[in-house]
């Protein structure tokens, strides 16, 4: 079975600071696909980026980046130099490559940025 | 470009009154489409899902059931509504033979079962 958790259940922050959201997941599957996904508060989910388990590259777009990590099972994502238009709900998920678009999700971390 | 759009976008429902909420898909043909529910502070559940007209998979039981009449139309449905039904309901769609696994998703309907 899969399984990914997202241990952070909010995460509190003053704008510019850097903030990383912790996801572990869980799989026999020696390839899948890992994803990250923003909710603002308007509901929408909004894709972030997608990571084959064949490319621990970590990547950069912006002020996003993650950190990919095989052997410890976790995919982290972070925003550097916080905005308040940061603040959102954040989904780590997993899901298998013959699985279409079944996504196993975390339960989110909630991120709040003040100014 | 490819939208998604599902509606409507909130509504307050009895117990034991029907349901139904509509997804269509615009800009692509033959996509795979999802229905996810997001209980109050809970992660998402996959629903339902289909790979074309007529073919409804289900992932867990429940009292919801899915339709697809339509090529880009994906329906959700209930004939008596349970409070436990209560959630945020997502659809969400695939490229159809898509690699990768990613999906996008519509705006949501927020279903309060009261």
């Amino acid at each position: 079975a899969q399984k990914v958790t997202q241990a952070q259940t909010e995460i509190s922050v003053v704008e510019k600071e850097d903030v990383t959201l912790d996801c572990v997941y869980e799989t026999r599957d020696t390839t899948y696909y890992l994803f990250w996904y923003k909710q603002p508060p308007s509901g929408e989910l909004v894709f972030l980026i997608r990571r084959n388990s064949f490319d621990e590259q970590n990547e950069i777009s912006g002020r996003y980046s993650w950190n990919f990590q095989k052997s410890t099972s976790s995919f982290n994502f972070t925003i550097t130099a916080s905005q308040v238009v940061d603040s959102a709900v954040y989904f780590c998920a997993l899901s298998r490559t013959d699985s279409w678009g079944k996504l196993q999700f975390g339960a989110g971390t909630q991120v709040v940025v003040t100014p | 470009s490819q939208t998604i759009h599902q509606w409507p976008a909130t509504l307050v429902q009895p117990v034991g009154s029907p349901l139904s909420l509509e997804c269509t898909v615009e800009g692509t043909s033959n996509p795979n489409l999802y229905w996810y529910r997001q209980a109050a502070g809970r992660g998402l559940q996959l629903l339902f899902y289909s790979v074309g007209i007529g073919q409804i998979s289900s992932e867990v039981p429940q009292n919801l059931s899915a339709s697809r009449p339509q090529d880009r139309q994906f329906i959700l449905s209930s004939k008596k509504l349970l409070l436990s039904d209560s959630g945020f309901y997502l659809c969400a769609w695939q490229p159809p033979l898509s690699s990768g696994n990613t999906i996008y998703f519509g705006e949501g309907s927020w279903l309060t079962v009261v």
